[in-house]
């Protein structure tokens, strides 16, 4: 069955930086589109970034942009986000989730992990 | 991009049946039949229900139902039960190859 797994949160300085995982199995990951989705607490769900199927595309928030980049290893059937300059307001859980495109839903989610920002 | 605008909280009876609305604009909602709802219950992860405005995904109860006109997306819950309690969101794919969720709604079963 399809599973996602996120890790790497945890608690972290602010200005500092972080790299979230999300392992993927049960599917050809090769063959499709992946979003990153965070939820901060007792908050709604925010869109933070796109990757294409084969990495030659990448879509961000405005309020990520130019800190995070969403990459992937298809070898490694692996999704990262690298998040930099990490603010209090980036505090949230953070979900990977399957998308076969940019514009498609998301139809398979993790159980996200946790980032918290904080001095 | 701004949160799609939906309402906080909707309560219905069991057996009756609910609306929710979710109100973008011509860059997202009302521009492409790309609107997805999801269900969350308290401390899990969503879970897709209607996807591209109608559909349901497999093993997804017909009691939920989506819509759309103009720049509003609708999702109806109908013959409410108590599983059904859960906080809902809408989501469209965007003009600038993004995605936006809407601010989530929150249903109660009296």
């Amino acid at each position: 069955q399809v599973q996602l797994v996120e890790s790497g949160g945890g608690v972290v300085q602010p200005g500092k930086s972080l790299r979230l995982s999300c392992a993927v199995s049960g599917f050809t990951f090769d063959n499709y589109g992946m979003h990153w989705v965070r939820q901060a607490p007792g908050k709604g769900l925010e869109w933070v970034a796109n990757i294409w199927y084969d990495g030659t595309h990448t879509y961000y928030a405005d309020s990520v942009k130019g800190r995070f980049t969403i990459s992937r290893d298809n070898s490694k059937n692996t999704l990262f986000l690298q998040m930099n300059n990490l603010r209090a307001e980036d505090t949230a859980v953070y979900y990977c989730a399957r998308a076969e495109y940019t514009s498609s839903p998301s139809d398979y989610w993790g159980q996200g992990t946790l980032v918290t920002v904080s001095s | 991009q701004s949160a799609l605008t939906q309402p906080a909280s909707v309560s219905g009876s069991p057996g009756q049946s609910i609306t929710i609305s979710c109100t973008g604009t011509s860059r997202d909602v009302g521009g492409y039949n790309y609107v997805s709802w999801y269900q969350q219950p308290p401390g899990n992860a969503p879970k897709l229900i209607i996807f591209e405005v109608t559909n349901r995904p497999l093993g997804v109860s017909n009691r939920f139902s989506g819509s759309k006109s103009g720049n509003t997306a609708s999702l109806t819950i109908s013959g409410l039960q108590t599983e059904d309690e859960a906080d809902y969101y809408c989501a469209s794919y965007t003009s600038v190859n993004a995605q936006v969720f809407g601010t989530g709604t929150t249903v109660t079963v009296l």
